[in-house]
């Protein structure tokens, strides 16, 4: 069965600090990649999407992913977080021409201000 | 009102009772989902429905029934659940099940005493 591992439970940060969360899966065919985050009382909200083509793909807000085939990877990364940016975080897998999403347990990051 | 709605958005209820959680999307789409978040542990998919037809019911017991009289609602039935049920329930919808993003609604705090 698919696993989606993200390696950090709780990140803490500084505001103007750089930001890159780690996502690896099992799945050894062709994937959809995603990251979902989730504000304080807020619903989940699509970062960003990887389908096929260019493997550094970017979403809103100033992240961007980088798909490594070879590594099963998908990590997400911001040059410089914001206070706003604390929330979690979730990377989620789904086999090509699948209808099941796979989630990872989600990273906690906070920003300290 | 647009988007996933998800009602009610807290629900307390007993071992012995029944009751419903309704969700609706407002976005044209053709599949629905429901998941449940339980604490430290991934979004876990429990039931996907395309053009309201249940095309996945991912090993859930059958305490929970859901139900989609149409493609813009999405029920879940709930009877005799146990204390290990109580969770965050959130559903979400898709163009369609296969190559499309899901969003997600607010979720339904369920606790069963």
């Amino acid at each position: 069965a698919q696993s989606v591992s993200q390696h950090n439970h709780h990140v803490i940060l500084s505001e103007a600090a750089s930001l890159e969360l780690g996502c690896n899966y099992s799945y050894g065919g062709t994937v959809n990649l995603f990251w979902y985050v989730q504000y304080p009382g807020q619903h989940l909200q699509l970062l960003l999407k990887y389908f096929s083509g260019d493997p550094l793909v970017k979403g809103i807000k100033g992240f961007e992913a980088e798909f490594i085939k070879s590594k099963f990877s998908f990590n997400l990364r911001k040059p410089s977080v914001q206070w706003s940016d604390t929330a979690e975080y979730f990377c989620a897998v789904r086999r090509e021409y699948g209808n099941k999403l796979v989630f990872g347990a989600g990273t906690i990051l906070r920003v300290k201000s | 009102e647009t988007g996933v709605t998800q009602t009610p958005r807290h629900l307390v209820m007993g071992m012995t009772n029944k009751k419903s959680l309704k969700c609706e999307q407002h976005l044209g789409h053709n599949a629905m989902y429901w998941y449940k978040q339980s604490a430290k542990k991934p979004l876990e998919l429990m039931f996907v429905y395309s053009l309201e037809e249940r095309v996945e019911n991912n090993s859930v017991p059958s305490r929970f029934s859901p139900e989609c009289p149409n493609s813009s609602h999405l029920f879940l039935h709930l009877h005799t659940l146990q204390p290990e049920d109580s969770a965050l329930y959130l559903c979400a919808s898709s163009l369609s099940q296969f190559m499309y993003e899901q969003f997600f609604g607010p979720g339904t705090r369920l606790t069963v005493l």
